[in-house]
């Protein structure tokens, strides 16, 4: 099945770590992704992985996978006020059905100063 | 680099009416995706062009369509236009098949 799912809301005081967390159903995922949008804006791409991958690093953020449980998260370190938006993972589904994603319903992530 | 555009960024409609919406890749890629986004349904996946051709379509009734130039450059229709068609609608370029898609910011249709 097609399904992804994220908690909706995290809350985190500025320079601490944040980590959202995603778990996806379809195992025929080659990459997954993390996009972030800002209120009015469109989707930024921050991150992704290669399904065949455990980690990858990149400045601020970690991704980790875990694809025996499928289970996806972003660590933000020293997370910022700037850092406040709605996190989206993604999965894609394959050559069979390109183009698609099929996307979480979003992680609000609130920063306090 | 010039990213995705998306033109017009607001559009308010009457139900019944119908609206193109027009989006233009990143120069290079060939890839167009479009996705609708609500409060209640999330982003969910529209349609897919690769030259021209519509490889992949989702769960859409027929009053959504789009079509695809050789510049790459995509267009959406809706026709006869509902309420529930008010969303954020996205288009999304890419290289090709796999390839990580980059998203324009959108243009936000109200359905009055």
């Amino acid at each position: 099945g097609e399904d992804v799912e994220q908690s909706l809301f995290l809350s985190v005081r500025e320079g601490d770590s944040s980590v959202i967390n995603c778990t996806y159903t379809d195992s025929s995922s080659t990459y997954l992704y993390w996009y972030k949008q800002e209120p009015g804006a469109g989707l930024q791409l921050l991150t992704y992985i290669f399904s065949n991958m455990d980690m990858k690093q990149d400045q601020r953020l970690t991704v980790l996978l875990n694809k025996k449980d499928k289970h996806l998260s972003l660590r933000i370190a020293d997370t910022q006020t700037g850092d406040s938006a709605i996190y989206f993972c993604a999965e894609s589904m394959g050559p069979s059905n390109t183009g698609k994603l099929i996307f979480g319903q979003g992680t609000t992530l609130q920063v306090k100063p | 680099k010039a990213g995705v555009t998306q033109t017009p960024r607001y559009l308010i409609k009457t139900r019944g009416q119908q609206v193109t919406l027009s989006c233009s890749p990143i120069s290079g890629h060939r890839s167009v995706s479009w996705y609708q986004q609500t409060p209640g349904q999330g982003l969910q996946f529209l349609f897919e062009y690769f030259s021209e051709t519509q490889r992949n379509k989702g769960n859409f009734p027929g009053r959504f369509s789009g079509r695809q130039f050789s510049n790459s450059r995509s267009e959406m229709n809706v026709s006869t236009l509902e309420l529930g068609d008010s969303a954020l609608y996205l288009c999304a370029s890419s290289w090709g098949e796999e390839d990580t898609q980059y998203f324009g910011p959108g243009t936000r249709l109200t359905v009055l």
